[in-house]
C-alpha cells in the first residue's frame, strides 16, 4: 500500500524557516517524480514544487522561487521542502504527492499545516 | 484568480447526473491531453479521479467520466450518491509554467 506521511509543519513567525519532510513507503520511491502542493485555508490547490526521480529536473512556483528548496533522499524514501523567508501568504496545508507521470498526482499524504503569523 | 475557471457550485439529486466544467486556454486545457480531476472531502487530502482527460485510476467508480472539447474539460458524475458530495478541482499542464495549474474548485451538493 502506498503511504506518504508529512511532518514538520507548525507555527512560525514571518521571515522564519521550516523544513517539511515526507516519508514514503509501499512503492519504489526512487522511480517517481515527487511533488509538493499546498492549500491555503478555505482556498484551492496550488502546485509548489516538483523534483524528478534522479533530481535532474526541479521546478518551483513563481510564488516560492528563491525561498523554498525541494530535495529528496532516495536511499531513505524521503522528500523534503526547506522553506525560508516565510510570509503570511505561505500559510497553508502542505501536501506531499507522488507524480503519476501524466501531470497529475495519484497518491497524496494527509498534509501538514504551516501557519506563518506573528 | 485561478488559471482555470470552474463554477463555484453545482448540485443534483441522488441518481441524477451532473457535469462540472473547467475552462482554460489553448496553452493549457485546449492544447494538451494532461487534464486531471480531483475529489476532496472536508479535512481530507485530494483524491485523483480522472487523469489524461478521460482515464480513471484503478478503484475509481465508472460513474465518474471525463471529456474535453476545445478549451473546456468536463467531469460528469452519473447516478449521484450522497458520498459524492465534495469539492472537485481540475488541473492541467500548461506551456506557460514549469508546473501545472488548477481551477478554483467546485462544491458539489447532493440534495
Amino acid at each position: 500500500e502506498v503511504q506518504l506521511v508529512e511532518s514538520g509543519g507548525g507555527l512560525v513567525k514571518p521571515g522564519g524557516s521550516l523544513r517539511l519532510s515526507c516519508a514514503a513507503s509501499g512503492f519504489t520511491f526512487s522511480s517517481y517524480t515527487m511533488n509538493w502542493l499546498r492549500q491555503a485555508p478555505g482556498k484551492g490547490l496550488e502546485w509548489v514544487s516538483s523534483i524528478s526521480s534522479s533530481r535532474t529536473y526541479i521546478y518551483y512556483a513563481d510564488s516560492v522561487k528563491g525561498r523554498f528548496t525541494i530535495s529528496r533522499d532516495n536511499a531513505n524514501s524521503s522528500l523534503y521542502l526547506q522553506m525560508n523567508s516565510l510570509r503570511a501568504e505561505d500559510t497553508a496545508v502542505y501536501y506531499c504527492a507522488r507524480d503519476s507521470g501524466s501531470w497529475s498526482s495519484d497518491y497524496w499524504g494527509q498534509g501538514t499545516l504551516v501557519t506563518v503569523s506573528s | 484568480q485561478s488559471a482555470l475557471t470552474q463554477p463555484a457550485s453545482v448540485s443534483g439529486s441522488p441518481g441524477q447526473s451532473i457535469t462540472i466544467s473547467c475552462t482554460g486556454t489553448s496553452s493549457d486545457v485546449g492544447g494538451y491531453k494532461y487534464v486531471s480531476w480531483y475529489q476532496q472531502h472536508p479535512g481530507k487530502a485530494p483524491k485523483l479521479m480522472i487523469y489524461e482527460v478521460s482515464n480513471r485510476p484503478s478503484g475509481v467508480s465508472n460513474r465518474f467520466s471525463g471529456s474535453k472539447s476545445g478549451n473546456t474539460a468536463s467531469l460528469t458524475i452519473s447516478g449521484l450518491q450522497a458520498e459524492d458530495e465534495a469539492d472537485y478541482y481540475c488541473s492541467s499542464y500548461t506551456s506557460r509554467s514549469t508546473l501545472g495549474v488548477f481551477g478554483g474548485g467546485t462544491k458539489l451538493t447532493v440534495l
